[in-house]
């Protein structure tokens, strides 16, 4: 069966720091993959997807970036972390866009001080 | 920009059917509508999805008006450990084999004892 994982649940770090956030996928090849944040009290909003090794489309220009380095590897990271990038970070991913739905992560809260 | 509208909570009685409505009078004819829910600080959760017809699965039904602009999420006989925030999303087709989802502020259901 197809699981997803995503580490850490919880972050706390201060601002100006680095941020490596990452995500793999078991069970599937090729999945398309997805990085989402959630502010307090929101619906979600799409940051990154990814249909391929290397390939990265950005939805929302901001201080963060992703990297694809394996088929079922997602990494969300930022050189310089900043106040508002606090959020709830979700990672997903689906094989055939036909399908029911998106399977998600269990999530990271990452609260920057 | 939430192509879907939904009441920002509602309360329902153990036992009773909950019905969740949505609306998305801009939804285009090849858009899918459709249903997530989120239990606190967990990653959202598939329920349904529909494009025309009303659909039925083993956790709810899902019934879509004729022109297609409002639709009703149907949790036949709701338990305590259906409170959650439930998602109303319409699926977009945005190209290189990928869609994405459109997610709103959703509906807190509370089911009361």
């Amino acid at each position: 069966s197809q699981t997803i994982h995503q580490w850490p649940a919880t972050l706390v770090q201060p601002v100006g720091s680095p941020l490596s956030l990452e995500c793999t996928v078991e069970g599937t090849s090729n999945p398309n993959l997805y990085w989402y944040r959630q502010a307090a009290g929101r619906g979600l909003q799409l940051l990154f997807y990814s249909v391929g090794i290397g390939q990265i489309s950005s939805e929302v220009p901001q201080n963060l970036s992703a990297s694809r380095p394996q088929d079922r590897q997602f990494i969300l990271s930022s050189k310089k972390l900043l106040l508002s990038d606090s959020g709830f970070y979700l990672c997903a991913w689906s094989v055939d866009p036909y399908r029911a739905g998106y399977t998600f992560g269990s999530g990271t809260r990452l609260t920057v001080v | 920009d939430a192509k879907t509208t939904q009441p920002p909570s509602m309360d329902c009685a153990e036992g009773r059917a909950a019905n969740l409505p949505c609306n998305h009078s801009t939804i285009s004819g090849n858009e899918y509508v459709y249903w997530y829910r989120q239990i606190h600080s967990q990653g959202p959760q598939y329920i349904i999805h529909g494009l025309k017809n009303n659909e039925t699965n083993e956790m709810a039904s899902l019934i879509i008006t004729e022109d297609r602009k409002s639709s009703t999420l149907i949790l036949p006989h709701a338990t305590l450990r259906d409170t959650a925030v439930y998602y109303c999303i319409v699926r977009v087709w945005v190209g290189d084999s990928n869609y994405q989802l459109i997610w709103g502020a959703g509906t807190k259901l509370i089911i009361k004892p």
